[in-house]
């Protein structure tokens, strides 16, 4: 069974950076068949998705973000992490890993989510 | 790219059906069948109910179905039980390698 499980700071200054590590276990994050996403979701909103990366190190981003956003992967960690740079309160959610399978199109398994706060 | 109109809520008594309506436009829900949906109960992570459209994972009752009709893609709950009372999102491929998300519709059993 795979587990995704998100780890990093809850609380973040507006202007900085906000770091998120997704560890993968029960499976490897270099599976052909699957790309490694991030999605968020603010207090009471819906779902918004973010980017993912292929275990080539190959990412796609979400167009409204892709100018703050990068997605990296540690294939000998089984983890894939994210990086939002320049946050403001409007980047307050919580944040998802999940995996996306690659020919059919859906997230099938995701991580708890872990809630990060943007504020001074 | 615009987030998917799903109306905000649905409800229906206990063995009833409801159906949530995910609309978009040809570059997304239109153009492609890769929609999905998702089920999310309050504090937990969405669960994946159906995919490419018509298809349950393994596991999903066979109450849940969906649908698609030109830039509309429908998601139906046929006897609707208490644990059905969640928040229901679809996705959809939106070309480009981008995905986006549905607005939610919020599902109560009376």
């Amino acid at each position: 069974q795979v587990q995704l499980q998100e780890s990093g700071p809850g609380l973040v200054k507006p202007s900085q950076t906000l770091s998120l590590t997704c560890t993968v276990s029960g499976g490897s994050i270099s599976s052909g068949s699957y790309y490694w996403s991030w999605i968020r979701q603010p207090a009471g909103k819906g779902l918004e998705w973010i980017g993912r990366i292929y275990t080539s190190g190959s990412t796609n981003y979400n167009p409204s973000l892709k100018s703050r956003v990068t997605i990296s992967v540690d294939t000998s960690k089984n983890q894939f992490s994210l990086n939002l740079s320049s946050v403001t309160a409007a980047d307050t959610a919580v944040y998802y890993c999940a995996r996306f399978h690659a020919i059919r199109g859906y997230f099938d398994y995701w991580g708890q989510g872990t809630l990060v706060t943007v504020s001074s | 790219q615009s987030a998917l109109t799903q109306p905000p809520s649905a409800s229906g008594s206990p063995g009833q059906s409801v159906t949530i309506s995910c609309t978009g436009t040809s570059s997304d829900v239109g153009g492609y069948n890769y929609v999905s949906w998702y089920q999310q109960h309050p504090g937990k992570a969405p669960k994946l109910m159906i995919y490419e459209v018509t298809k349950r994972p393994s596991g999903v009752p066979d109450r849940f179905s969906g649908s698609k009709s030109g830039n509309t893609a429908s998601l139906t709950v046929s006897g609707l039980q208490a644990e059905d009372e969640a928040d229901y999102y679809c996705s959809s491929y939106a070309g480009s390698n981008n995905f986006v998300f549905g607005t939610g519709t919020k599902v109560t059993v009376l």
